[in-house]
């Protein structure tokens, strides 16, 4: 079946500018994650949604970045005002319905942004 | 807080040598642990697991075994191949019913050459 997807696959942009990074999860997984993978940074959590509980953003870097997910399905990563240390790969993964041990992450080719 | 400490890269090897990959952690909790590979050109995928202590995971020729005594989820192969070449992140979870977001290592570069 369709893995989780990511668009677009590479992102250039000016400094200053808004950037949105979609994700479409595995269908039926009700857990989405986001992730930066950074040279600086390494990989890091940046939020998680779960159903239609509230998120946890406790990852997220700046009040400039900000995230959606409509319908239970499809996110919306938006980073505000783009700097040169946003560039990175930001990494979207899916998971099924949490349970009493892990649920496997799938995750997304990923969309590399890099910020002139 | 959560960490992952694990052997810096890059990692070249001859086909057919044995594989350590070092990896140890600092957790509050209980955690699970994970090997996580990025082959070139592709996304991230779960290698192997291992969810309570003295668990072995293991998964094409890999393994590691969760060592609760010295905080430790080192990676192993007996006999790498140039199809081995990725880069492999240790990675915790504390998983509880809910948010299983996982903190990953910094990754380890590994080249495998015939």
């Amino acid at each position: 079946g369709a893995g989780v997807s990511q668009s677009p696959s590479n992102k250039v942009t000016e400094k200053g500018k808004d950037v949105e990074l979609r994700c479409d999860p595995i269908s039926g997984h009700t857990a989405l994650y986001w992730y930066r993978q950074s040279l600086g940074q390494g990989l890091e959590f940046l939020i998680y949604f779960q159903g239609n509980s509230a998120p946890d953003k406790s990852g997220l870097p700046s009040d400039r970045f900000s995230a959606e997910r409509t319908g239970g399905s499809v996110s919306t990563l938006t980073i505000q005002r783009t700097q040169q240390e946003d560039s990175a790969v930001y990494l979207c993964a899916s998971s099924s319905r949490p349970g009493p041990s892990y649920n496997e992450q799938f995750f997304g080719p990923g969309t590399r942004l890099t910020v002139l | 807080g959560n960490s992952v400490t694990q052997m810096e890269g890059p990692v070249t090897l001859s086909e057919e040598a044995f594989l350590t990959i070092n990896c140890t952690y600092t957790a509050t909790g209980y955690p699970s642990l994970f090997w996580y590979v990025q082959y070139p050109g592709e996304g991230l995928q779960l290698l192997l697991k291992a969810t309570k202590a003295d668990d072995k995971g293991s998964n094409k020729g890999f393994e590691a075994t969760y060592r609760k005594e010295t905080t430790s989820f080192h990676l192993e192969k007996g006999s790498v191949q140039v199809s081995d070449s990725a880069v492999y992140f240790c990675a915790l979870c504390i998983s509880n019913f809910g948010n299983e977001k996982l903190t990953f290592g910094t990754g380890t570069r590994l080249t495998i050459i015939p």
